[in-house]
């Protein structure tokens, strides 16, 4: 069974930058598996930031971009604030109708 | 404006059955494929099911697959989850969620409020 991993946790200062990842426990991450990227705030529902690798979600600000950075799916956030903390999760595509999420990244901005 | 509401999460005990159902508004229902996705109290979100725009084609996470079925009717506008032989571990909040596209690989793009189920004697 194959994982998607993320950082468990990740800590930025306000207006720095941060690369969240996404890998596979096996193999490489490329636009073949749609990577798509998570922003849920506690007791909210999750909000779309990035799909289909790099394409930002309606209304979602430009600081938040998406990338294939070596063998994983990354979700950058340029000038990071107070309200960017939040959980972030990615998801993959591993074909046949299936879709795995990875364990969540916490982002704390202090 | 697109909406997703979830209702049927209840208690039930361990063995028992449940109906979880999706109301959706808003958009064209029948374009789109749709997802029931969960999150377990503190932890993080697990793909559960994926069915097609025409219902032709339905696929589980292994951790539901022959427990669970994923159904839709276009001519309510309505998703469905029929959950059996429930276990404590399948107890979260069960959210809708819309594909972006009609095929398999449509990532979710839009999502429900949840429904909670718990799972105990």
């Amino acid at each position: 069974q194959t994982v998607v991993t993320q950082e468990p946790s990740f800590s930025v200062s306000p207006g720095g930058t941060v690369t969240l990842t996404c890998g596979l426990s096996s193999g490489s991450v490329s636009t073949s598996y749609y990577p798509t990227w998570y922003q849920q705030t506690p007791g909210q529902a999750p909000r779309t930031l990035i799909y289909s690798t790099k394409t930002r979600s309606s209304g979602v600000p430009d600081r938040f971009s998406g990338s294939i950075l070596g063998n994983k799916a990354a979700l950058t956030i340029t000038g990071a604030q107070a309200e960017d903390e939040s959980d972030y999760y990615c998801v993959l595509y591993m074909g046949s109708g299936i879709w795995v999420f990875g364990g969540g990244t916490k982002l704390t901005v202090l | 404006e697109l909406q997703l509401v979830e209702s049927g999460g209840v208690v039930v005990q361990p063995g028992g059955s449940l109906r979880l159902s999706c109301a959706a508004s808003g958009f064209t229902f029948d374009d789109y494929a749709m997802h029931w996705v969960r999150q377990a109290p503190g932890k993080g979100l697990e793909w559960v099911a994926l069915i097609s725009w025409d219902g032709a084609y339905v696929h589980y996470a292994d951790s539901v697959k022959g427990r669970f079925t994923i159904s839709r009717d276009n001519s309510k506008r309505s998703l469905y989850m029929q959950m059996s032989s429930l276990r404590a571990e399948d107890a979260a909040l069960y959210y809708c969620a819309k594909g972006f596209g009609s095929s398999a690989a449509s990532w979710v793009d839009y999502w429900g409020q949840g429904t909670l189920v718990t799972v105990s004697s």
